[in-house]
């Protein structure tokens, strides 16, 4: 496509509730990123995808976060168990090269809500 | 660890004007890249300027430029005949040279009032 595009752009969910949130990169883009950005924040890194693979996934805050990537284009990022403190804007990023410096594009997020 | 502070949480300026946004980092780096992004109501980040550590010049953007002081660690930005288009949250970032991750500011809101 001609943009990273994520999809909800919007979700609200209950507390304890399970909750993907999908990216679409940019078409032959390899590396895929996943940042979370909470309120009066800047973006804090999730994970890094190259390929199918997680190639550093560092930022994950704990095991109820999972990511994945199957066949080297859509992402899927997935909450277990969601809390209050989950709420954010979830924000992707594709680049057509690993460890690109300046060839990001990030999609328009998904602001998720737990209640 | 990286680190990257933004003092300013808030700015204003008149279209037309010039405003610089502020940002240090702190790094036992020695090479490295700086950004700015801007992030409008669409929640998008869009770079704005890119700066390697490397080089002593200071990037330059049309109407954005900075001024990069390594020894103090200091990364600001200066936009120039500023526009109503330029109202949007700005971010500084740091990125290791062989990094995949970049490391935010707290972001600055500015607003450009007609």
């Amino acid at each position: 496509g001609a943009g990273v595009s994520q999809t909800p752009s919007n979700k609200v969910t209950e507390k304890g509730k399970y909750v993907e949130l999908r990216c679409d990169p940019i078409s032959g883009h390899t590396a895929l990123y996943w940042y979370r950005q909470s309120l009066g924040q800047g973006p804090e890194f999730l994970i890094y995808f190259q390929g199918t693979g997680a190639a550093d996934d560092s930022g994950l805050p704990n095991d109820r976060f999972f990511a994945v990537r199957p066949e080297g284009s859509v992402s899927t990022l997935k909450i277990q168990r969601t809390e209050r403190g989950d709420s954010a804007v979830y924000l992707c990023a594709s680049s057509l090269y690993q460890l690109s410096n300046y060839g990001y594009t990030f999609g328009s997020g998904t602001r998720l809500t737990v209640v | 660890a990286q680190t990257v502070t933004q003092s300013q949480p808030e700015m204003s300026v008149q279209e037309a004007e010039t405003v610089t946004l502020s940002c240090t980092y702190d790094t036992s780096e020695n090479n490295y890249y700086l950004f700015w992004y801007k992030q409008p109501p669409s929640r998008q980040m869009i770079l704005v300027i890119r700066q390697e550590a490397y080089k002593q010049q200071n990037a330059t953007e049309n109407r954005f430029s900075v001024n990069f002081q390594k020894a103090a660690k200091s990364f600001s930005l200066k936009i120039s005949d500023s526009q109503l288009g330029d109202t949007a949250m700005y971010f500084c970032a740091f990125m290791k040279l062989t990094g995949n991750q970049f490391y935010f500011g707290t972001g600055t809101s500015l607003t450009v009032i007609p």
